[in-house]
């Protein structure tokens, strides 16, 4: 599985849009990306997936680009209880996930 | 509504015990999942099950195995615990093929005292 890399923590206001960006730029062809929150004292929730199209469902948008090797998980009106940590995984078997340790989103009022 | 479920939520044993955890699954999903997650660490795969009786090593498999008789549940088996197991354990299950997301349980808070 290609390795990620994401920023350790981030802020954003409430109501507005949360970016959240990921390097994988070892990405394989035929790899997935995908994302995954943990809110706290809970297990993995799955958010969103995708190959190489932009994909949209009811909880987020992800945003890959063309070379596929970053994309953007996008929350487009962020609330108090989007704050989480955030994963972003690349793999090409349904063998396993690899976490990494995710990005620390902190949603303010 | 699909479930992951972990046998107990907050778990004390001591030193040298055998602990098993338990994970249940509704979703007729082949493959299941154990790992652990510490402080600083994410989460690490201990080890998971593609089929019923089949099993792989993942990152961090030593000082546990693992036994999986029935599809729908996957146990984790400490043979003797000891206190740098103390962690949270997440159990998952997916269906085989790479195009699927993964549900995950509550975890377990294990402590070894």
């Amino acid at each position: 599985d290609a390795k990620t890399t994401q920023p350790t923590s981030m802020d954003c206001a409430e109501g507005r849009a949360a970016n959240l960006p990921c390097n994988h730029s070892t990405i394989s062809g035929n790899e997935y990306v995908y994302w995954y929150r943990q809110i706290h004292s809970q297990g993995p929730q799955y958010i969103i997936h995708g190959l190489k199209n932009n994909e949209t469902n009811e909880m987020a948008s992800l945003i890959i680009t063309e070379d596929r090797k970053s994309s953007t998980l996008i929350l487009p009106h962020a609330t108090l209880r989007d704050t989480a940590v955030y994963y972003c995984i690349v793999t090409g078997t349904a063998s396993k996930l690899t976490f990494g340790t995710g990005t620390r989103l902190q949603v303010t009022l | 509504d699909v479930k992951v479920t972990q046998s107990s939520r907050y778990l004390v044993k001591r030193t040298g015990e055998k602990v098993f955890l338990e994970c249940v699954q509704d979703m007729d999903h082949e493959n299941m999942f154990w790992y652990r997650q510490d402080p600083g660490l994410g989460l690490r795969l201990i080890y998971f099950s593609y089929d019923v009786k089949m099993k792989e090593k993942g990152d961090i498999p030593e000082g546990y195995s693992v036994s999986r008789e029935k599809k729908e549940r996957f146990s984790l088996i400490l043979e003797s615990a000891s206190t740098n197991q103390t962690s949270m354990y997440l159990c998952a299950s997916s269906l085989w093929r790479v195009n699927t997301e993964a549900f995950f349980g509550q975890g377990t808070r294990l402590t070894v005292v």
